[in-house]
């Protein structure tokens, strides 16, 4: 099991670009989700989806857009990449069985918008 | 004000000696709660659950006060491995997209 695998590690972007974040689990997870972490911040949700063709929105979803086609793939668009949207970003997976099922963490995507 | 909010720290720590930190939650509606662990430039990790009862973990201790709404953890006998930056979790639902970190506290255990 690879577990929950984000790719790329690390991207440079220049205001005004886009891009995909991409974020794969091979667990069988129905709930898939984004988090953006900034220092003092803690872990901000930023869209989620609790099953293939189904998802929405968390704290802070202005300027990112998901789509969930598959069980195993959420990837996370950047439609013009601001300042703002700098940011270590991580993907989550988990099952759906209720308030104690863990969730697992991707490696992170630093992000960083020049 | 946050709804979850910790101690960013560092706390120092000598090997072997006990550290203990709060987290506390503004939101009543919260049921379940976690301690995640987080190394530098990692991804999180969860801990441990922490139970209305408290529960222990080896040498990690897990409270709950509903009434002052907060949690604790407590480490004894600390290694140098744990130095980390510890995430405090509060859910108000069944799902995962209830789940609010705080910003978490860092303890630095020194030699």
């Amino acid at each position: 099991n690879a577990g929950v695998t984000q790719t790329p590690k690390f991207q440079v972007l220049k205001t005004g670009q886009s891009m995909t974040l991409q974020c794969a689990q091979d667990m069988n997870h129905e709930y898939m989700s984004w988090y953006r972490q900034d220092p003092g911040m803690g872990l901000r949700l930023i869209h989620y989806s609790v099953g293939a063709g189904i998802t929405d929105q968390g704290e802070v979803p202005n300027g990112y857009n998901v789509s969930r086609s598959t069980t195993e793939d959420f990837p996370l668009r950047l439609l013009s990449a601001a300042p703002s949207q700098t940011s270590v970003y991580f993907c989550a997976s988990s099952r759906l069985g209720g308030p104690q099922e863990t969730q697992y963490f991707g490696p992170g995507t630093r992000l960083l918008v020049l | 004000r946050k709804e979850v909010e910790q101690d960013p720290g560092p706390f120092n720590v000598p090997e072997g000696a006990t550290v203990a930190f709060n987290c506390t939650y503004s939101n009543s509606a919260s049921q379940s709660f976690f301690w995640y662990r987080q190394d530098c430039r990692k991804e999180p990790k969860l801990l441990m659950s922490v139970y209305s009862s408290g529960n222990e973990d080896g040498r990690f201790t897990a409270q709950l006060n509903r009434a002052s709404q907060y949690i604790s953890l407590l480490i004894r006998d600390s290694k140098l491995s744990d130095s980390a930056t510890y995430l405090c979790v509060a859910q108000r639902g069944a799902a995962g997209n209830k789940l609010t970190f705080g910003g978490g506290t860092r303890v630095l255990v020194k030699p």
